[in-house]
């Protein structure tokens, strides 16, 4: 069983429709992270949090701590949004564990 | 947010030559920075841990004399691929730590495709 389980793996959604990836884990933590990988490969931090919510412009990210569980919500998505979503979850012994990654694909 | 750079961004080189990676981080100072790999759909996986001006923590699996981690100073850690063959092509993707409060945030760069042809 991985630490970190991503869902959905892959996920197709229609220009303006809104969407959540979901992570889970399993671990103690300290902090997570969203990455945003691009077809080209190039990795993009798109939060780091460890509690609460955050947001950058339509993107949202909460954390629930009591059951290890975290959301990537993207409002308004965008052909541009198409990417692999990552997620990653640091321990307090600086220890990494990614989830595998949900890829996502907004049709216009 | 804290920045953390990789150069190049993308390499491509013959078989049985090196190829040096670098990551920087250009706003803070890395006490620790993590080398990490990945494989064709598969998570990123740990390659090594490296702390400023001590020898890095290689991850079970991983040649250390394959893979040479140098952390020099407190803002630039590389990895040099020594010897490159076609397997080693792969995305290397390198995460700098900056002690915060007693926990260690990470910071990750923006990656580096290898292509060994």
């Amino acid at each position: 069983k991985n630490e970190v389980e991503q869902s959905p793996q892959n996920l197709t959604a229609q220009e303006g429709e809104f969407i959540t990836i979901n992570c889970s884990y399993s671990v103690g933590i300290s902090a997570l992270h969203w990455l945003q990988q691009h077809p080209g490969g190039g990795i993009v931090s798109l939060f780091m949090l460890s509690s609460g919510k955050k947001k950058h412009g339509r993107l949202i990210a909460t954390i629930n701590i009591q059951e290890k569980h975290s959301s990537l919500h993207i409002t308004a998505s965008h052909p541009r949004d198409s990417a692999v979503y990552i997620c990653a979850v640091g321990n307090t012994g600086n220890q990494f564990y990614f989830g595998t990654g949900t890829s996502l694909t907004v049709i216009p | 947010g804290a920045v953390v750079s990789q150069h190049p961004s993308r390499v491509i080189c013959k078989s049985g030559t090196s190829v040096k990676i670098e990551c920087r981080s250009l706003d803070f100072q890395a006490t620790t920075m993590f080398w990490y790999r990945q494989f064709p759909k598969k998570s990123l996986m740990l390659m090594a841990t490296s702390n400023e001006g001590s020898k890095a923590t290689y991850e079970q699996g991983v040649e250390k004399d394959k893979f040479l981690i140098n952390h020099a100073s407190l803002t630039l850690s590389t990895l040099t691929v020594t010897s490159a063959h076609p397997e080693d092509s792969s995305f290397y993707i390198c995460s700098a730590g900056a002690p915060t409060s007693g926990s260690l945030k990470q910071f990750f760069g923006p990656g580096t495709r290898l292509t060994v042809l």
